[in-house]
């Protein structure tokens, strides 16, 4: 079946660790690709979004994404976290791009970032 | 910025009643927008899509009898989770794409529904 796959559930990091959220999906064709972040008690927001051209997107928060066509796949990036980056996380693809608007979201990954 | 406010925020009800939850784009139109329900500790699971002046489209295994949607205006959806039950309990999240403000999508803040 067509879905939006996160491996990782829940990562624990320290403070000034890197970071990486793994992301793949299996709609063929044309998709744009989406990072969302939910702090708790808050609406999501966008983070990064790649609908074409340069596959190494730059978003808010020091955050980037790479889009790697041949493995379907658009994995988050952060070299060094911090403490306030603990959220939910959300990848999310918009299948079949410009044909719909709906938006397919991944499982989602808790991150915990400790002092 | 343009947002999307969703209403009520949180609701209880009693199992067997009917609950509307609205969601209001506030300073741009949505001829379109979509219906989540989020599951602790899970994903956005896509429930329908509103369309403005017709019937919306609902996702594989959504019974559309027990959440109807309505999206009489260019502004406003609507979801009514009808004689609801305790599974019914959940987190209903809408969205909208904004048009002609980079296509971003925005996220309402979402309904806590509980059914006792």
């Amino acid at each position: 079946a067509q879905s939006v796959s996160q491996h990782n559930h829940h990562v624990i990091l320290s403070e000034a660790a890197s970071l990486e959220l793994g992301c793949n999906y299996s709609y063929g064709g044309t998709v744009n690709l989406f990072w969302y972040v939910q702090y708790p008690g808050q609406h999501l927001q966008l983070l990064l979004k790649y609908f074409s051209g340069d596959p190494l997107v730059k978003g808010i928060k020091g955050f980037e994404a790479e889009f790697i066509k041949s493995k379907f796949s658009f994995n988050l990036r952060k070299p060094s976290v911090q403490w306030s980056d603990t959220a939910e996380y959300f990848c999310a693809v918009r299948p079949g791009a410009y044909n719909t608007d709906k938006l397919i979201f991944g499982t989602g990954t808790r991150l915990q970032v400790f002092p | 910025g343009a947002v999307v406010s969703q209403h009520p925020s949180r609701v209880i009800c009693k199992s067997g009643t009917s609950v509307k939850i609205e969601c209001r784009s506030l300073d741009f139109q949505a001829t379109t927008m979509f219906w989540y329900r989020q599951f602790p500790k899970q994903s956005l699971m896509l429930m329908a899509t509103s369309n403005e002046g017709s019937k919306a489209t609902y996702e594989q295994g959504v019974e559309k009898d027990k959440f109807l949607i309505n999206h009489a205006s260019l502004t406003l959806s609507t979801l009514t989770v009808t004689s609801a039950h305790p599974e019914d309990s959940s987190f209903y999240i809408c969205s909208a794409r904004i048009l002609g403000q980079g296509g971003d999508w925005t996220f309402g803040s979402g309904t806590r529904l509980t059914v006792v």
